[in-house]
């Protein structure tokens, strides 16, 4: 069965960092891009960044750009968000989604993790 | 970037009715959209992409359709299971992909 499991969600004041995870297993890890998507509390989802199977793209979201960089380790099929200078409003549940194209271009996402919550307050 | 407004934001209706939801693209996207529905404290679920393909496993009472600009996700006879919330997405062209607002689909 094909899974993606997020962690290293939690609390943190602004302006601090928070690395989160997703750890997948059931497809060929390799082969797949990957997205971060989010919702913020009472809002939609919101496309965060993207990943090509083979790490040499990446996509951000204007908003984000320069504080939150994304990442993967296919030999531990696993996708990580590094998120810093964080704010008030980067609060939100965080997923990851398989992309059912080894670009992250021009597809959508087909499996999707139970999300992690990142809670950004003083 | 591309937006897409979805309506309604939320829904009321019974067991057993016909109920659709539209989304509309801010340019035409050329059938790139998917649907997923969402059911709080679980991973949201595709449910059709290229505008009317159905996924693998989701029940023939989804359907989906539309062209250009305007698409719509169609629920042929609602079942207890199907009251959750569901979200459009565009995947024109390069990212940054777009979601619905949502519609929230209510007993």
């Amino acid at each position: 069965e094909m899974q993606l499991s997020e962690s290293g969600g939690g609390l943190v004041q602004p302006g601090g960092s928070l690395r989160l995870s997703c750890v997948a297993s059931g497809f060929a890890f390799s082969r797949y891009a990957l997205s971060w998507v989010r919702q913020a509390p009472g809002k939609g989802l919101e496309w965060v960044s993207a990943i090509s199977g083979s790490a040499d793209l990446t996509y951000y979201r204007d908003s984000i750009k320069g504080r939150f960089t994304i990442a993967r380790d296919n030999s531990k099929n696993t996708l990580y968000l590094e998120m810093g200078s964080l704010r008030v409003e980067d609060t939100a549940v965080y997923y990851c989604a398989k992309i059912r194209a080894s670009v992250a271009v021009v597809a959508f996402h087909d499996l999707w993790g139970q999300g992690t919550l990142v809670a950004v307050s003083s | 970037d591309i937006q897409m407004t979805q309506s309604p934001s939320s829904l009321s209706a019974s067991v057993g009715d016909r109920v659709t939801i539209t989304c509309r693209a801010s340019q035409g996207i050329t059938n790139s959209l998917a649907w997923y529905q969402h059911k709080t404290g679980k991973a949201p679920k595709l449910l059709l992409y290229a505008a009317s393909r159905l996924e693998s496993g989701v029940p023939s009472r989804f359907s989906g359709s539309g062209s250009g600009t305007d698409y719509t996700l169609t629920i042929s006879s609602l079942q207890p299971e199907d009251f959750a919330t569901y979200f459009c997405q565009q995947y024109y062209s390069t990212p940054p992909y777009t979601f619905g607002q949502g519609t929230k689909l209510e007993i």
